[in-house]
């Protein structure tokens, strides 16, 4: 029972380069979520979707795409990276309105 | 929009000691759902426990209980014996009820548990 997986864990990226986080999720949720979480600052929403084919814009959502093709599947895509995206990024999941989150367990990028 | 506002950056508390960590929220929305979550320096997301909003009790797991005033819109997370390993950060989220509500999170509280 793998629940919420986020591929990779660590990644360093050059300023500029580009790459793809992968949050895929086994227990047929709706809902995913991509946070960003920086000291001081705790969780913020980037972007979210409400089921397949949806995505919607968070808090944060500048410099930064998603797609969500797959019901579990929820990509998020940095076009060009920048040091201020540099961060621990979490993935979530949930059912539905009422039940709480499931979480991955992070990807630490560092762009330099 | 829902916003949450936690005020306590941080806290140190005696082991076995009751502790209450304050959440409060804005919200226009007449129903919705109050978390909490604790994050161990490990970094990993752990559900705490869940308040509705025309939840009539107060939502009680274990040692974990959560005092729910809404007239005040505050929700806060008490403790009860607390434990060393009750040493986190600790994030308190709402989520409204539409279709396309998102989980809002705070700024997170640190709790220390001092031996």
């Amino acid at each position: 029972n793998a629940g919420v997986t986020q591929t990779p864990k660590f990644r360093v990226l050059k300023t500029g380069q580009s790459m793809t986080l992968l949050c895929a999720q086994d227990m047929n949720h709706e809902y995913m979520y991509w946070y960003r979480q920086d000291p001081g600052m705790g969780l913020r929403l980037i972007h979210y979707s409400v089921g397949e084919g949806t995505t919607a814009k968070g808090e944060v959502p500048d410099g930064y795409n998603v797609s969500r093709l797959k019901k579990q599947n929820f990509l998020l895509g940095l076009e060009s990276a920048a040091p201020s995206q540099t961060s621990v990024y979490f993935c979530a999941s949930s059912y539905r309105w009422g039940t709480e989150a499931f979480f991955g367990q992070g990807t630490r990028l560092t762009v330099v | 929009a829902q916003k949450i506002t936690q005020t306590q950056p941080g806290m140190f508390v005696q082991e076995k000691e009751a502790v209450t960590l304050d959440c409060t929220y804005d919200t226009s929305d007449q129903s919705y759902g109050l978390f909490w979550y604790k994050q161990p320096s490990s970094g990993e997301m752990i559900f705490l426990i869940y308040q509705g909003s025309y939840d009539e009790q107060n939502a009680t797991e274990g040692r974990y209980s959560l005092n729910f005033q809404k007239a005040r819109k505050s929700a806060n997370l008490v403790i009860s014996a607390s434990q060393l390993g009750d040493s986190a950060m600790y994030f308190c989220a709402i989520r409204g009820r539409n279709r396309d509500d998102k989980i809002i999170f705070g700024k997170g509280t640190r709790l220390h548990i001092l031996p």
